[in-house]
């Protein structure tokens, strides 16, 4: 069946450092790829998507590009903040079958940035 | 911006208990979700809802669970006899429309003891 698999955490930065999360991805078609972000004490929130293959999706600073052919959609960003602490959450949703469109996750990464 | 609210933050029970999580989607939304991530675990899919009935559920949502609208603006989950396993963030998400982007509230924290 289809799965998400990305880096395990924690993930500890300095402020300004540079910013990778890994993120594969196994599906039978043709997902939609979603980056979400739970700040905490709060819910997910949806931080950047790819609906097809080389699309880029960003927000907020952060990228990720859709690659089919390595199956990955790995999150970026070029320099961290202190407020970009949380748990990121690599996502896919497939549309076959009856799927009603619902998301596989990851098992999330949590990032720190320190000061 | 609008959002999914859900209560309580934080619910204890003992194992057998029933449970029911509730959750107060976005109002013009037609589409309910429930998720949950055991600790240290991958965020699961439970169950969608639409138009008053299931739309599609996962091997995890058994009997044991149910879902339900009672008043056209609270959705919740019910465990009827709750297994320590079932010790969980729960999280409910609305859509406007299918595909379209999820809402997620901020979960509920059950602990099973």
């Amino acid at each position: 069946g289809d799965s998400v698999t990305q880096m395990e955490g924690p993930v500890t930065l300095s402020e300004e450092a540079f910013l990778t999360i890994n993120c594969t991805y196994t599906a039978t078609g043709y997902p939609s790829l979603f980056w979400y972000v739970q700040y905490p004490g709060e819910g997910l929130q949806l931080l950047l998507k790819a609906t097809k293959a080389d699309d880029k999706g960003s927000n907020k600073g952060f990228e990720a590009t859709y690659r089919k052919e390595t199956t990955s959609f790995h999150l970026e960003k070029g320099s961290v903040q202190v407020s970009d602490s949380a748990v990121y959450f690599c996502a896919l949703s497939e549309r076959y079958g009856g799927s009603q469109g619902n998301l596989i996750f990851g098992k999330g990464t949590k990032l720190s940035v320190k000061p | 911006e609008p959002e999914v609210t859900q209560t309580p933050s934080h619910q204890v029970t003992q194992m057998g208990q029933e449970v029911i999580l509730r959750c107060v989607p976005i109002s013009n939304h037609l589409y309910f979700y429930w998720y949950r991530q055991i600790l240290g675990q991958k965020v699961e899919f439970l169950v969608s809802f639409y138009n008053n009935e299931i739309s599609e559920k996962s091997e995890i949502f058994d009997d044991q669970f149910s879902v339900e609208r009672p008043d056209g603006s609270n959705f919740t989950l019910k465990i009827r006899s709750t297994k320590l396993e079932d010790s969980a963030m729960y999280f409910c998400a609305s859509s406007e429309a299918l595909w379209q982007r999820l809402h997620f509230g901020n979960g509920t924290r059950l602990t099973v003891t």
